[in-house]
């Protein structure tokens, strides 16, 4: 089976910006979760979405948002970038319904000028 | 808040020897582990498992020792390779309802480092 895919791998956008940022889970898989990585908080979990519904939300403002579509693939959308969300966005997919392994993709790198 | 947290930042091993990656937690409730190792440029990679009803679990050269008393966990490597260096970390979940749907708490990591 192929693996998680994020795109785009990387992007650079400028403070006020709002960006989406796609996710495919592994076939069969119809959880998505999201996290952003730092090298000052580490991993951090956004939301996990299943068979189209948001399930759960990290601790993060109202400008980061998701979905998920039919076929289980994913976006976030952050709106009014700032310089702070410069970050590594992982997104993993799990084929339990309730809790089990995760696997990630390698993730798209934001940068915000 | 709770947390997931390590005791070693850095590991630095000879190739061949077995290198061991702690990691404690302070959620009592937390009953659900991963470790992952991510290399650079990539995302985390899934390596082993376990729940709280396990005290070990064991896979290829890995084998996972959970101290449910001490709220201790550790990741052992047996006959550790260059491929190994990575970053490694510890991740645990909850059952709490819906709050626990996809959410992993991760640890810090720790930075394995293998000489040939």
């Amino acid at each position: 089976k192929a693996g998680v895919t994020q795109t785009p791998r990387y992007l650079i956008k400028t403070r006020g910006q709002q960006v989406t940022l796609s996710c495919s889970p592994i076939s069969g898989h119809r959880s998505v979760s999201w996290y952003q990585q730092t090298p000052g908080q580490g991993l951090q979990f956004l939301f996990e979405y299943f068979s189209e519904t948001q399930r759960n939300k990290g601790n993060f403002p109202g400008r980061f948002s998701g979905r998920q579509f039919s076929n289980s693939r994913s976006e976030m959308n952050v709106s009014t970038l700032e310089l702070g969300d410069s970050a590594l966005y992982l997104c993993a997919s799990s084929h339990q319904r309730d809790r089990g392994e995760q696997y990630f993709g390698p993730g798209t790198r934001l940068t915000v000028t | 808040g709770e947390s997931v947290g390590l005791h070693l930042p850095t590991l630095s091993v000879q190739e061949g020897d077995n290198s061991i990656i702690n990691c404690a937690y302070s959620n009592s409730a937390s009953d659900y582990f991963i470790w992952y190792k991510q290399e650079s440029g990539k995302g985390p990679q899934f390596i082993i498992d376990i729940r709280s009803n396990m005290d070990k679990r064991q896979g290829q050269r890995v084998t996972v020792l959970l101290n449910k008393t001490v709220k201790h966990l550790s990741l052992q490597i047996a006959a550790t390779q260059p491929g190994d260096s990575a970053v490694y970390f510890c991740a645990e979940n909850m059952e709490s309802g819906g709050t626990s749907y996809g959410k992993l708490t991760f640890g810090q990591g720790t930075i394995l480092t293998v000489h040939p």
